[in-house]
């Protein structure tokens, strides 16, 4: 299986600014890779999909970029809101039955 | 999309007792997947339980200790026997509500288990 690192330390930001997210993976490029929010004491919930063929997806404030050179892919939120507080998993498809291996997440906090 | 429900919510249990986990989808599924989510960690896959075939653990997961059910295709239960603290965490199911047409995955609020 994959290893998959994320920023285990919290990020903090102001709001109205960009927060950039990194997750890392070691081995085969996964045909997509997935990013999720988590709130405290909920499920994950699906925010955004990027295929191996796709530079860069974006849905609103969101933007996922993918680079299977880098082995890396990078998930904005910019115009920062303190809503946009929570844990964002990345989470790579593991097989051709849609097994997912997700990273530990990274906690973002938004401060006013 | 899908809309799941888990109960229990939360549980607190002895050790050595078991508790049945159910997940109830609003449509169809095939796909159905079990995690556990232990304190500050990332989700960890338990199983995939497709209906009508035996589930399929991942390493480090046996289904004497994680008996799985998939009556229909819109429910399944997963069972944590013979508890002890260490399986203390929260238990997630997930559906993917249409293989080749949409690959993400739709969770459950979670049921959270206490051991003592």
């Amino acid at each position: 299986s994959q290893k998959i690192e994320q920023n285990s330390e919290a990020l903090n930001i102001q709001e109205g600014k960009t927060a950039t997210l990194t997750c890392n993976y070691t081995n085969y490029s996964p045909a997509y890779l997935q990013w999720y929010r988590q709130d405290p004491g909920r499920g994950p919930v699906f925010l955004l999909l990027i295929r191996e063929n796709e530079k860069e997806k974006r849905k609103e404030r969101l933007k996922v970029t993918f680079d299977t050179t880098l082995k890396q892919s990078l998930f904005h939120i910019t115009a920062s809101q303190p809503a946009d507080s929570a844990t964002y998993l990345c989470a790579l498809v593991a097989d051709s039955w849609g097994k997912l291996q997700f990273g530990a997440g990274t906690q973002v906090v938004v401060t006013p | 999309s899908a809309v799941i429900s888990q109960k229990p919510s939360r549980d607190i249990c002895q050790r050595g007792t078991s508790l049945t986990i159910q997940c109830q989808v609003d449509s169809q599924v095939t796909m159905m997947f079990w995690y556990r989510q232990q304190p500050g960690q990332s989700l960890t896959l338990i199983a995939t339980a497709n209906q009508g075939s035996e589930a399929t653990y991942e390493s480090g997961f046996v289904i004497d200790k994680f008996p799985i059910s998939r009556p229909n295709l819109t429910f399944s239960t997963l069972t944590v026997s013979n508890m002890s603290p260490e399986d203390s965490s929260i238990y997630l199911c997930s559906v993917e509500p249409g293989r080749g047409r949409e690959e993400t995955q739709y969770f459950g609020p979670g049921t959270r288990l206490l051991v003592l």
